[in-house]
């Protein structure tokens, strides 16, 4: 079956400008979860929704918000995009509690 | 959930074993021990995970000691496409609580050698 299908793959923004990213998990996954990747952070925790509930966030300022819908597939929006924002973010999705977590190939946003 | 603790790199040959240690002194009883890999550009990739059992599957073998607090994730057969960053998570049994948060480390940079 297909894995997880994160679109757009590339994507230039410029500062103060917004973004939407899309998530469409493994189907028959209800959790989904996105993550930041930075050179210098890492890997980075975003949110996490199951059942179009957020059930649990990170440490990330308001201009980073989530939504899922009823079929599962997910959004993150990034509101005013600063040049820190740049960045490969990553949606996981997992069937059920306790059960690993199969990533996309991310969406890779550069913010000139 | 716990911290983990990886040597930053490791090389192996191609073809012989890679093992990849990983401290988690701080582990709870509920909390399992996960391995992920990232290809470089690549989404992170599920390995194997397991609680205090030795685990088995298809791409690795998981070695947890017998206190917990420390585990060995071997590559039986290295190949050039294992190149990558291992990452070592441990995380809570979340049955009752539902939260996928994953905390990654470092990693470890495994490079294998022809």
């Amino acid at each position: 079956k297909a894995g997880v299908t994160q679109t757009p793959r590339y994507l230039i923004k410029t500062r103060g400008q917004q973004v939407t990213l899309s998530c469409s998990p493994i189907s028959g996954h209800r959790s989904v979860s996105w993550y930041q990747q930075t050179p210098g952070q890492g890997l980075q925790f975003l949110f996490e929704y199951f059942s179009e509930t957020q059930r649990n966030k990170g440490n990330f300022p308001g201009r980073f918000s989530g939504r899922q819908f009823s079929n599962s597939r997910s959004e993150m929006n990034v509101s005013t995009l600063e040049l820190g924002d740049s960045a490969l973010y990553l949606c996981a999705s997992s069937q059920d509690v306790n059960t690993e977590a199969f990533f996309g190939q991310g969406t890779r946003l550069t913010v000139v | 959930d716990a911290k983990t603790t990886q040597p930053p790199s490791m090389d192996c040959a191609e073809g012989r074993a890679a093992n990849l240690p990983c401290n988690h002194s701080t582990i709870s009883g509920n909390e399992y021990v996960y391995w992920y890999r990232q290809i470089h550009s690549q989404g992170p990739q599920y390995i194997i995970h397991g609680l205090k059992n030795n685990e088995t599957n298809e791409m690795a073998s998981l070695i947890i000691t017998e206190d917990r607090k420390s585990s060995t994730l071997i590559l039986p057969h290295a190949t050039l496409r294992d190149t990558a960053v291992y990452y070592c998570i441990v995380r809570v049994d979340r049955s009752n609580f539902g939260n996928e948060k994953l905390t990654f480390g470092t990693g470890t940079r495994l490079t294998i050698i022809p």
